[in-house]
């Protein structure tokens, strides 16, 4: 079956560095783009980042661009997502998603916390 | 940059019930690529309609998804026990960036 199981959040200072991973099984990871989408405590979801599945083509929200960076490793069926210049407006549980057109397969998620 | 509008921002019906949740678009959404998600308390969002109207794999058939253009709808035609949490809806395709709707929560009445 499907599987995307995330991991790398924590608790991190402002300005700090996080590196996220999505590691995938059940489906051939390189057909398919990938994307990040993250949920700040009791808000609703957003999206965050999008890679396609040869990797050529990524795509950031405005509010991340210049800081973050969606990378992929198909051979280790593996997704990205390495945060810099953190923010507390980045504190969110961050999602691994399947794009499909909608997205069809979701991570548990990993929370990251940005505070001093 | 299309902003999607969902309303009620959270709707109070009794189990049996039907609900219907709106989600509607600032400009055409092209091919109709919109869809729909259910997040319970603490879980990850899981897709219930993609393309305005077909179900996902494994959703049950009293949720159903129509419109085309700015409106679309989801109906829950017999809510269960397990169907008053939060739904959002999201556009795809149109362009690189994906927008959700703000959610509408269904509530116990």
């Amino acid at each position: 079956q499907v599987q995307l199981v995330e991991s790398g959040g924590g608790l991190v200072k402002p300005g700090g560095s996080l590196r996220l991973s999505c590691a995938a099984s059940g489906f051939t990871f390189g057909d398919y783009n990938m994307t990040w989408i993250r949920q700040a405590p009791g808000k609703g979801l957003e999206w965050v980042s999008s890679i396609t599945s040869s990797t050529t083509t990524t795509h950031y929200a405005d509010s991340v661009k210049g800081r973050f960076i969606i990378s992929r490793d198909n051979a280790r069926k593996s997704l990205y997502l390495q945060m810099n210049s953190l923010r507390a407006e980045d504190t969110a549980v961050y999602y691994c998603t399947r794009d499909a057109g909608g997205l069809d397969y979701w991570g548990q998620g990993t929370l990251v916390t940005v505070s001093s | 940059e299309i902003v999607l509008t969902q309303s009620p921002g959270s709707l109070s019906l009794s189990p049996g019930e039907r609900a219907t949740l709106s989600c509607r678009a600032s400009q055409s959404v092209r091919s109709n690529y919109l869809a729909w998600y259910q997040q319970k308390p603490g879980q990850a969002p899981r897709l219930l309609i993609y393309g305005a109207s077909s179900r996902a794999t494994g959703i049950p058939d009293r949720f159903s998804g129509s419109g085309s253009g700015t409106d679309f709808t989801l109906t829950i035609s017999r809510l269960e026990p397990e169907d008053f949490v939060v739904y959002y809806c999201q556009l795809y395709g149109s362009s690189p960036r994906l927008t959700f709707g703000g959610g509408t929560k269904v509530e116990i009445k």
